[in-house]
């Protein structure tokens, strides 16, 4: 079975360093991008970037440059976000993603096809 | 970056309706667009790809349709498992945007 699965809800204080974790089994890990998904309490979703594991390129976006980072160890198909200081507004469920494409007559459609199960993070003094 | 305009915000529906929820990109997308049903305390499901193709397993109830600009997601007859909220992503260019989501809601 194809499936990401992340690490557990965390709970931090302002200020501390936090890196969640995500973990593909069922394909190679190392040919799909990953994708990062911010879910504020009551929002919507948003993009944050992906993440080649196999190479570890990163592709963040503007929105989230700079605020956080993303690593990936291809020796065990596990995909990090992390923080250095965390602040309250990072309070939310994270998601990641697999980039799949669909090839339609060599144009590539992208999607993210697979989901791991979300880890709320929540943020608070 | 596209901006990704939805609408309805929410939307109530009974039971066997036909509903239907539109996409706005600001600028042309093609085809280059997605739709995700999301549940509560659930993670994203991907139901329709390139605007108009169903994700294997999604039920033949759910279509898709569009391109450039103006994209449809339509539930032909409602069932009780599809009061969820609805987002839409293009994937023209990155960064992926979504729209702010569309909550269907049981009448």
């Amino acid at each position: 079975e194809v499936q990401l699965v992340q690490s557990g809800a965390e709970v931090k204080k302002p200020g501390e360093s936090l890196k969640i974790s995500c973990k593909g089994s069922g394909y190679s890990f190392t040919n799909y991008w990953i994708g990062w998904v911010r879910q504020m309490p009551g929002k919507g979703l948003e993009y944050m970037g992906i993440i080649y594991p196999g190479d570890s390129d990163t592709r963040y976006s503007p929105s989230f440059q700079g605020q956080v980072t993303f690593s990936a160890d291809k020796s065990i198909s596990t995909a990090y976000l992390q923080w250095s200081s965390l602040k309250a507004s990072d309070t939310a469920i994270y998601y990641c993603a697999r980039r799949y494409y669909y090839d339609r007559s060599g144009y590539y459609f992208f999607t993210f096809d697979i989901w791991g199960q979300g880890t709320l993070v929540t943020v608070s003094s | 970056d596209i901006q990704m305009t939805q609408s309805p915000s929410s939307l109530s529906a009974s039971v066997g309706d036909r509903v239907t929820i539109t996409c706005r990109a600001s600028q042309s997308i093609n085809s280059y667009l997605n739709w995700y049903q999301q549940k509560p305390g659930k993670a994203p499901k991907l139901l329709i790809y390139a605007a108009s193709s169903l994700q294997s397993g999604v039920p033949s109830r759910f279509s898709g349709s569009g391109s450039g600009t103006d994209f449809t997601l339509t539930i032909s007859s409602l069932q009780p498992e599809d009061f969820a909220t609805y987002f839409c992503q293009q994937s023209f260019s990155t960064p992926y945007s979504f729209g702010q989501g569309t909550k269907l809601v049981i009448k």
